[in-house]
């Protein structure tokens, strides 16, 4: 069975700073798909950023980027220049090729000190 | 830009009693989707609904539960008999395609069994 762990509940960073969440996920199979979703207190949750297990490249949405290390099944998020409103639960998640349902990690609050 | 919504915020049920959430999933998309949250727990995949049939569901959804789209907007999740365990966040969510496209997700209906 797929898994997806991440093994930090709570995180904080300096307003500004950089922050690395981590995941790691477990899987038998080589086409698949990762994701890390936000969110915020009281609202939905919102995509952030998302893998192709095929691609080596590291994906990169403006301020967040991913460090996809496929054969470590490692899959770790970085926030640079960390906002007031990062502030929120991240969520790490993971799709089979084809398949139809996510599989989460438990979560990390992260905290912005301002 | 379109977003999923999903009625009440808030359910408060007696043990016993049917529950019926509502989903509205953004219109244009084809798959549809239920997690749900127990307090401190994983988000977990309860059931995802293609061409109006269930294609993939969970060991926790058990007869207990059903899912439908009455008409061309709605998709709703039912809980026939409710169990003290059932109390937890429901989240519905939708995606154009399955497996490498994102999943957009509804604020979530709060679920209190007494």
């Amino acid at each position: 069975a797929q898994t997806v762990t991440q093994s930090q509940p709570e995180m904080s960073v300096q307003e500004a700073e950089t922050v690395t969440l981590s995941c790691t996920y477990d899987t038998s199979e080589s086409d698949y798909y990762l994701f890390w979703y936000k969110q915020p207190p009281s609202r939905q949750m919102i995509l952030v950023i998302r893998q192709e297990a095929y691609k080596q490249q590291n994906a990169t949405e403006n301020r967040f980027s991913v460090n996809f290390q496929k054969a470590a099944k490692s899959f770790s998020l970085k926030i640079s220049d960390s906002q007031l409103g990062d502030a929120a639960m991240y969520f790490c998640a993971y799709t089979l090729q084809g398949a139809q349902k996510l599989v989460f990690g438990q979560g990390t609050r992260l905290t912005i000190n301002p | 830009e379109p977003e999923v919504t999903q009625t009440p915020s808030h359910q408060v049920t007696q043990m016993g009693q049917e529950v019926i959430l509502r989903c509205v999933p953004i219109s244009n998309h084809l798959y549809f989707y239920w997690y749900r949250q127990i307090l401190g727990q994983k988000v977990e995949f309860l059931v995802s609904f293609y061409n109006n049939e269930i294609s993939e569901k969970s060991e926790i959804f058990d007869d207990q539960f059903s899912v439908e789209r009455p008409d061309g907007s709605n998709f709703t999740l039912k809980i026939r008999s409710t169990k003290l365990e059932d109390s937890a966040m429901y989240f519905c969510a939708s995606s154009v395609e399955r497996g490498n496209q994102p999943q957009h997700f509804g604020d979530g209906t709060r679920l209190s069994i007494l």
